[in-house]
């Protein structure tokens, strides 16, 4: 199975600034990443498909890059409302499989 | 408005069955594919087991093949998720998900219902 690997656990960071989170896949996936965001009690909602599409009604700040192993989701001016876990996930291969999640909190 | 409504989650003891159901309406139900995800208190998602629209299809993570059955009554726009023999470890919220598209990613989730397996 592939595995996803999510660093920082947690991002402590301030409203305004710039969270860049990453996810590494265990082997190459290509492009076949997507990114959530989960705030607490609540199911998650799909950001970012196929590693830098944002997905429908997303705002601009949140965006998605890489390929192959290397995944990165950057929010470029932290709202109030950002403040949540964040999910990366491959479609590349069977079984489907998740990242453990980051954390960004309020600093 | 797409909404998927799960049911069906209980506190059942070790060994016990459970079935759980979503309730899909807001989209064409029978061309998705459907999935479970679950989620252990306090910790990350993990996906449980998908199907494709017409059912010619199905997918699971390998730690509930044998226990666990996915279906869906396309009449019914419905899925369901027969979990037998369950386990201490499989206490968590259980998501019932859509595809975005033909492709698997999950666009709609459900609110979730809770599977607790305790004695």
């Amino acid at each position: 199975e592939i595995v996803l690997t999510q660093s920082p656990a947690t991002l402590s960071l301030s409203p305004g600034e710039r969270a860049t989170l990453s996810c590494r896949a265990s082997q190459s996936i290509s492009s076949y990443l997507a990114w959530y965001q989960q705030k607490p009690g609540q199911a998650p909602r799909l950001l970012i498909y196929d590693a830098s599409n944002r997905a429908t009604g997303i705002p601009a700040r949140f965006s998605g890059s890489g390929s192959g192993v290397d995944f990165t989701l950057t929010i470029s001016s932290l709202e109030p409302e950002d403040f949540a876990v964040y999910h990366c996930q491959q479609r590349s291969k069977w079984p489907v499989t998740f990242g453990g999640g980051t954390k960004v909190e309020i600093k | 408005e797409v909404q998927l409504v799960e049911s069906g989650g209980d506190l059942v003891q070790p060994g016990g069955s459970l079935r759980l159901s979503c309730a899909a309406s807001g989209f064409t139900f029978t061309i998705y594919w459907m999935s479970w995800i679950r989620q252990a208190p306090g910790k990350g998602l993990e996906w449980v087991a998908s199907m494709k629209g017409d059912g010619s299809e199905k997918y699971y993570v390998d730690s509930v093949k044998g226990r666990f059955t996915i279906s869906r009554d396309n009449a019914k726009n419905s899925l369901y998720l027969q979990m037998n023999g369950l386990r201490a470890e499989d206490t968590a919220v259980y998501f019932c998900a859509k595809s975005y598209g033909d492709i698997i990613y999950f666009d709609y989730w459900g609110q979730g219902t809770v599977v607790t397996v305790s004695s």
